[in-house]
């Protein structure tokens, strides 16, 4: 099975600033998927952003973009202009098209944002 | 929107208790999910379904079973909970396979298990 590492368990950041949030993967297939999910407090997991991993352009939303190196099989969140909202628990996901279609998480990384 | 809707959000049972966690997705999907979620530990998958009457163990499926006798309902079952089994509980659903397959994954509210 694939494996996704988040090895940063907690991260802050001042409000306004820019903060990069860390994942690695393990696999040995060429074509995948790779997402960042948040859930708030309320616990509801709200999709962020998603990659697909034959696109070499980096994906972005808004204020959300990712580094996709896949040689180094890192794909890492960058969140500019913090807001108090962004305070949540990211993870990082990756789904195979391959392996009945399931997604596999890394841990989380716990993100506080000080006003 | 495609809504997943865990009947349960927070639940409170004794040591030995027959537990149900419920789950209804309204857009048609196929594959259905339980996640469980610890600090720490991140999301592991206890139970995956493809089709009605369909199921597979995911990593963690020991003390726990589960029911797909309709498509848009998958149910969790704890046979007999024990207090390592106090966790949050996420059910999930994906689009069909035939669509993008770069598709999210759509989460329910999640449960808030405790055995006491």
């Amino acid at each position: 099975a694939q494996t996704v590492t988040q090895s940063q368990p907690e991260m802050s950041v001042q409000e306004a600033e820019t903060v990069t949030l860390s994942c690695t993967y393990d696999t040995s297939e060429s074509d995948y998927y790779l997402f960042w999910y948040k859930q708030p407090p309320s616990r509801q997991m709200i999709l962020v952003i998603r990659q697909e991993a034959y696109k070499q352009q980096n994906a972005t939303e808004n204020r959300f973009s990712v580094n996709f190196q896949k040689a180094a099989k890192s794909f890492s969140l960058k969140i500019s202009d913090s807001q108090l909202g962004d305070a949540a628990m990211y993870f990082c996901a990756y789904r195979s098209p391959n392996t009945g279609n399931q997604f596999y998480f890394g841990t989380g990384t716990s993100l506080t944002v000080i006003p | 929107d495609v809504k997943v809707t865990q009947s349960s959000r927070y639940l409170v049972k004794r040591t030995g208790e027959k537990v149900f966690l419920e789950c209804v997705q309204d857009m048609d999907h196929e594959n259905m999910f339980w996640y469980r979620q610890d600090p720490g530990l991140g999301l592991r998958l206890i139970y995956f379904s493809y089709d009605v009457k369909m199921k597979e163990k995911g990593d963690i499926p020991e003390g726990y079973s589960v029911s797909r006798e309709k498509k848009e309902r998958f149910s969790l079952i704890l046979e007999s909970a024990s207090t390592n089994q106090t966790s949050m509980y996420l059910c999930a659903s994906i689009p069909p396979t035939g669509e993008t397959s770069g598709n999210t994954i759509y989460f329910g509210e999640g449960s808030w298990l405790t055995v006491v």
